[in-house]
């Protein structure tokens, strides 16, 4: 089982702002990465360390870390943005782990 | 950034042997992690195991006894085998990527998947 946790479904309306939080004690140590997943498709990373976007991810993407906490903020959700999203840090034996995945719907 | 291309069997009998290997191609296999990660059908992500481009291995405990990453760096390529399979281990399987200068290094390039499917 991950000993990351997320919520399991948040949904959004179009052009506004949506955090997706991620819990588990690994991240007291390691900073979180997060992946945004579509049907049928390989998982792409959208945000990784303190905050930093790969090349070609919009900037409405940001993310932010406090305690046992991570976070994934949206800022003007566009139906692009549907789909599932995964934490990846690590687990208190240091291996790699993800999070339990959280469906992201635009309405 | 590398691009990671899979092959392998895709349909599989209870105790058979699950073979499957990863190219990479426009990068080098020095200074990473190699991952296998795999995914049930409608379920989330499960990292497999990983290894070194100096050939060390970190695997999952609860699938330790079963796999094996090797390396093959003339071909710039991994692999993951799995044995005995059961239906359980069907699932989408990708191979990734993982920085190796940080521990918090990012899955930064993947694979397009692999769906292996177990039954008899």
């Amino acid at each position: 089982s991950s000993e990351l946790t997320q919520d399991p479904a948040v949904s959004v309306a179009l052009g506004q702002r949506v955090r997706i939080t991620c819990q588990g004690d690994g991240l007291r140590i390691y900073y979180a990465s997060w992946y945004q997943q579509k049907p049928g498709q390989a998982p792409v990373l959208v945000l990784y360390g303190k905050d930093n976007r790969p090349s070609g991810i919009p900037d409405r993407f940001s993310g932010s870390n406090s305690g046992n906490t991570a976070s994934l903020t949206i800022a003007g959700a566009q139906a692009e943005d549907e789909g599932d999203y995964y934490c990846h840090s690590r687990d208190s034996s240091g291996n790699p782990s993800f999070g339990t995945g959280t469906k992201v719907t635009v309405l | 950034q590398a691009q990671l291309q899979q092959w392998g069997a895709g349909l599989l009998k209870p105790s058979e042997t699950l073979s499957l290997t990863c190219g990479v191609y426009d990068g080098s296999l020095s200074g990473y992690f190699w991952s296998w990660i795999r995914q049930p059908p409608g379920k989330g992500l499960e990292w497999i195991g990983e290894i070194h481009h100096s050939g060390s291995t970190n695997y999952n405990p609860s699938l330790k006894s079963r796999i094996t990453i090797t390396l093959d760096t003339s071909k710039n390529q991994f692999s993951l085998r799995l044995s005995p399979v059961t239906a359980a281990d069907t699932a989408v399987y990708y191979c990734a990527r993982e920085g190796a200068n940080s521990s918090s290094s990012p899955f930064d390039s993947w694979g397009q998947g692999s769906p292996v499917s177990v039954s008899s």
